[in-house]
């Protein structure tokens, strides 16, 4: 596709129960990123793949949190035992290799909406 | 007792006046900006960006202006209109592969 697609846009899901938000990033970009953006509140940083490099972890808010990109390609991030206080909108972005001048701008996607009941 | 979230600060101005967004970055080592507008139910998209080589850059309508010396950045839009109501959010890049780190967000409501 022409831009990063995330699926669902919407989840709704009960306290106690795993999520799992995906995210396909424009093809040919290298480096992912995922943020968590609360209600009326910036881009909270999560993860960040680049490369074959090890992923950056140091934004998982808890060990509930996980993230992994199959192939290069598609991210997964998984939520284990959703609590109320994730309800956010987590955002997912892409950008060619960081490691090269001139590719920092990111391309995000639109977002899933996730609410904990 | 109740909780209380944060709330972006907001810049309330005038159709057709300026707008001026101001950012303090963190990084003194940081040697790429970019600022992002975010409009509601929508993921962050790009406006302008500038590299630490510089202090002013134009885009349309929008010129951001860098102040190494205090870490400041600023945003500064012309003749603003309806449309560009939304969150803008300023991102630093520290170079040699690092994260883009995001500031808090403004909120720009333009009045008609």
């Amino acid at each position: 596709g022409a831009g990063v697609s995330q699926s669902p846009s919407n989840k709704v899901t009960e306290k106690g129960k795993d999520v799992e938000l995906r995210c396909d990033p424009i093809s040919g970009h290298t480096a992912l990123y995922w943020y968590r953006q609360s209600l009326g509140q910036g881009l909270e940083f999560l993860i960040y793949f680049q490369g074959n490099s090890a992923p950056d972890k140091s934004g998982l808010p808890s060990d509930r949190f996980s993230a992994e990109r199959t192939g290069g390609s598609v991210s997964t991030l998984t939520i284990q035992r959703t609590q109320q206080e994730d309800s956010a909108v987590y955002l997912c972005a892409s950008s060619l290799a960081l490691t090269v001048e001139g590719n920092e701008k990111l391309f995000f996607g639109s977002g899933t909406q996730l609410s904990v009941l | 007792g109740e909780s209380v979230g944060l709330h972006l600060p907001t810049l309330s101005v005038q159709e057709g006046d300026n707008s001026i967004i101001n950012c303090a970055y963190s990084n003194s080592a940081s040697d790429y900006f970019i600022w992002y507008k975010q409009e509601s139910g929508k993921g962050p998209q790009f406006i302008i960006d500038i590299r630490s080589n510089m202090d002013k850059r134009q885009g349309q309508r929008v010129t951001v202006l860098l102040n190494k010396t205090v870490k400041h950045l600023s945003l500064q839009i012309a003749a603003t209109q309806p449309g560009d109501s939304a969150v803008y959010f300023c991102a630093e890049n520290m170079g040699g592969g690092n994260k883009l780190t995001f500031g808090t967000g403004t909120q720009l409501k333009v009045e008609l």
